[in-house]
């Protein structure tokens, strides 16, 4: 079975603070890939970040950084100094190498206060 | 703008009509899928195109759901004698695929049903 769990339905933080927003996942799947999305008010959901299954480095990306544990079957996601624009709804979503469907977690609602 | 754009974005319909979505991807991608998404919940997989060919469908799609593709450019997303169930954001991606891997996906704005 594919899952991806968010267990994180909200969070609110106050600008400047750092945030993680975790995921969890299940495969059985020895190959894969994780991806993160960002849903903005408006709508569009936007691409991140992608991670396959053996590449376990952690990635940096500005104020953006991932930490992907295959052990605890975790790829979590902070945020830096947070800002406003980062409110938005964040996706978690897991692609197995044997099919072609993407499994998304429920998402998790971030609020950065000004 | 190049991006996935998806037509109309908002479609008010009473039960039992029917309505169509329409996607069209970013050029050069051979893969094309609909997922719907539901207020407080993540995009469900409901069809998957490879080019013209359609090859997954979710056990979410009934009978009321067709999806087409022709020529493998856009895609059409037809629900027959809609229900109230059907309300949700009806999403549209594309993705440039390479050997097993689907490569990641690209949303539309998505088109919005509400059925009364």
């Amino acid at each position: 079975a594919q899952k991806v769990t968010q267990a994180q339905t909200e969070i609110s933080v106050v600008e400047k603070e750092d945030v993680t927003l975790d995921c969890v996942y299940e495969t059985r799947d020895t190959t894969y890939y994780l991806f993160w999305y960002k849903q903005p008010p408006s709508g569009e959901l936007v691409f991140l970040i992608r991670r396959n299954s053996f590449d376990e480095q952690n990635e940096i990306s500005g104020r953006y950084s991932w930490n992907f544990q295959k052990s605890t079957s975790s790829f979590n996601f902070t945020i830096t100094a947070s800002q406003v624009v980062d409110s938005a709804v964040y996706f978690c979503a897991l692609s197995p190498n044997t099919g072609n469907q993407f499994y998304f977690g429920t998402g998790t609602s971030l609020t950065v206060i000004p | 703008d190049t991006g996935v754009s998806q037509d109309p974005r908002h479609k008010i319909t009473k039960r039992g009509q029917n309505v169509t979505f329409r996607c069209d991807p970013i050029s050069e991608h051979n893969r094309l899928y609909w997922y719907r998404q539901t207020l407080g919940q993540g995009p469900e997989f409901l069809t998957y195109f490879q080019n013209e060919a359609q090859l997954e469908k979710s056990r979410l799609l009934s009978d009321r759901f067709s999806a087409e593709r022709p020529k493998g450019s856009f895609s059409t997303l037809e629900i027959q004698r809609t229900e109230q169930g059907d309300s949700a954001m009806y999403l549209c991606a594309s993705s440039l695929g390479r050997g097993s891997f689907g490569g990641e996906l690209f949303f539309g704005e998505g088109s919005r049903l509400t059925v009364l």
